[in-house]
């Protein structure tokens, strides 16, 4: 079955530096990853996503890596904050199911320190 | 615009209970997916719902049951509580020919 599972579960870093924080899937049948953010007393808010059709995808200060061939996933996110402190996860669907149904990874706890 | 309505926000229940769980999508999202959160376990995902029909099934025990609504309100009920339901259950929508879930805050659920 499908399992995602994070590398490191806290990431640690300065105010203004770089974040990566990184994921692994097993399904090679899925074709659609998404990343989310939690805060504290929230639900998960989308970051940004990518479909399997694509190794790179930008956003706001967000950048989403894809290498299917060893099956991993990247969030960079640049300049980092303090607001950007919350427990990032990775989802992934598989092909030919709805996309209601994610597998979840793990999460990372990402801490910004002024 | 609205979010995701979950209620209640926060519940405490005993073992041998039952708990219903309450989720009002985004206006026009017709597709609602239900998910547990615990420490231990992370985000599971445990039912979707499209059209008032189960679209996928989870991996969960037969006392976890939900149901949609013709307004695409959905509700999730827990018969039979144990302990290990304690968790924070997550609803969410997404519009149709859409992929992106929008998730409510969710309800917290204690079982003692």
């Amino acid at each position: 079955g499908e399992s995602v599972g994070l590398h490191l579960p806290t990431l640690s870093v300065q105010e203004g530096d770089n974040s990566i924080i990184n994921c692994a899937y097993s399904n090679s049948a899925s074709d659609y990853f998404i990343w989310y953010k939690q805060e504290s007393g929230k639900g998960p808010q989308f970051i940004i996503d990518i479909r399997s059709n694509m190794d790179k995808r930008q956003g706001q200060r967000v950048t989403v890596l894809l290498n299917k061939t060893v099956k991993h996933l990247s969030l960079q996110i640049a300049a980092t904050q303090p607001g950007d402190s919350a427990v990032y996860f990775c989802a992934v669907a598989a092909g030919g199911t709805s996309y209601g149904k994610l597998t979840f990874g793990q999460g990372t706890i990402l801490t910004v320190h002024p | 615009k609205a979010g995701v309505t979950q209620t209640p926000r926060y519940l405490i229940k005993t073992r041998g209970q039952q708990v219903t769980l309450s989720c009002s999508p985004i206006s026009g999202h017709r597709s609602v997916s239900w998910y547990q959160q615990t420490p231990g376990q992370g985000l599971q995902f445990l039912f979707e719902y499209f059209s008032e029909t189960q679209r996928n099934k989870g991996n969960f025990p037969g006392r976890f049951s939900g149901r949609q609504f013709s307004n695409s309100r959905s509700e999730m009920n827990v018969s039979t509580l144990e302990l290990g339901d304690s968790a924070l259950y997550l609803c969410a929508s997404t519009k149709t020919g859409a992929n992106v879930l929008t998730f409510g805050a969710g309800s917290r659920l204690t079982v003692l």
